[in-house]
């Protein structure tokens, strides 16, 4: 079975702070994926990773960056946390090509204050 | 560019009783097309997915969807529901023409199975 874990279910950090959220999957997947999710909204796509050291802008990349330096980790960075970053963010990552499937990792519930 | 529309954001439907939940897509090439499910502060789960072939795809926990081109949908189905059904589902898509591209969701759809 693919697993996909996130380093955090829970995480309460304060405006203005710098925030990690760490991936880790252990099927060798080439892709990698951070979405975060809103009520009413869905999922949203923040950035994704093709393979070590790449990194692609998705939707939402405004107040995000991604780090990728080994192939089974990706890390999420909240430069400066606010507020509008409450939310649930999960990870996913899949093999390469067109017909593959995601899988996610169980999500991390953030709340900014 | 590519999307998803689910165009319910709530079903409730009776135990026993079938249920259906509606996706429809616009995509450049074939589809590929995932149904995933979501349980209360959970990740999301894969259910099941259409690549080729039988336009009606068997997947985990006794659902289905059925492929349809010609209307560009691809509903997801139970034959009888349970209350352990009751959860978020989410269609999502990704076209022939897009190659390795994430995949596109859809915005959701409650299910609630009442006992």
């Amino acid at each position: 079975d693919v697993k996909v874990t996130q380093s955090s279910r829970y995480l309460v950090k304060r405006t203005g702070e710098k925030v990690f959220l760490e991936c880790v999957q252990d099927m060798d997947h080439e892709n990698m994926f951070w979405y975060r999710q809103d009520p009413g909204l869905g999922l949203r796509l923040i950035y994704f990773s093709y393979d070590v050291k790449m990194k692609e802008k998705g939707d939402i990349p405004e107040g995000y960056s991604v780090s990728r330096e080994k192939k089974e980790r990706f890390s999420l960075i909240l430069e400066s946390a606010s507020t509008n970053q409450t939310s649930m963010y999960l990870c996913a990552s899949s093999l390469g090509g067109a017909l593959e499937t995601q899988y996610f990792g169980p999500g991390t519930r953030l709340l900014v204050l | 560019a590519q999307s998803v529309a689910q165009p319910e954001d709530q079903v409730n439907v009776a135990e026993g009783n079938p249920l259906t939940v509606k996706c429809t897509y616009s995509v450049s090439g074939n589809p590929y097309l995932f149904w995933y499910v979501q349980y209360p502060n959970r990740g999301l789960q894969f259910l099941l997915k259409y690549i080729t072939g039988d336009n009606l795809v068997k997947g985990s926990y006794g659902f289905e969807a059925e492929f349809n081109k010609s209307q560009t949908s691809f509903h997801l189905k139970k034959p009888s529901a349970l209350v352990s059904d009751s959860a978020l589902y989410f269609c999502a898509v990704r076209g022939g023409l897009s190659g390795n591209t994430p995949l596109v969701f859809g915005k959701g759809t409650r299910l609630s199975v009442i006992a």
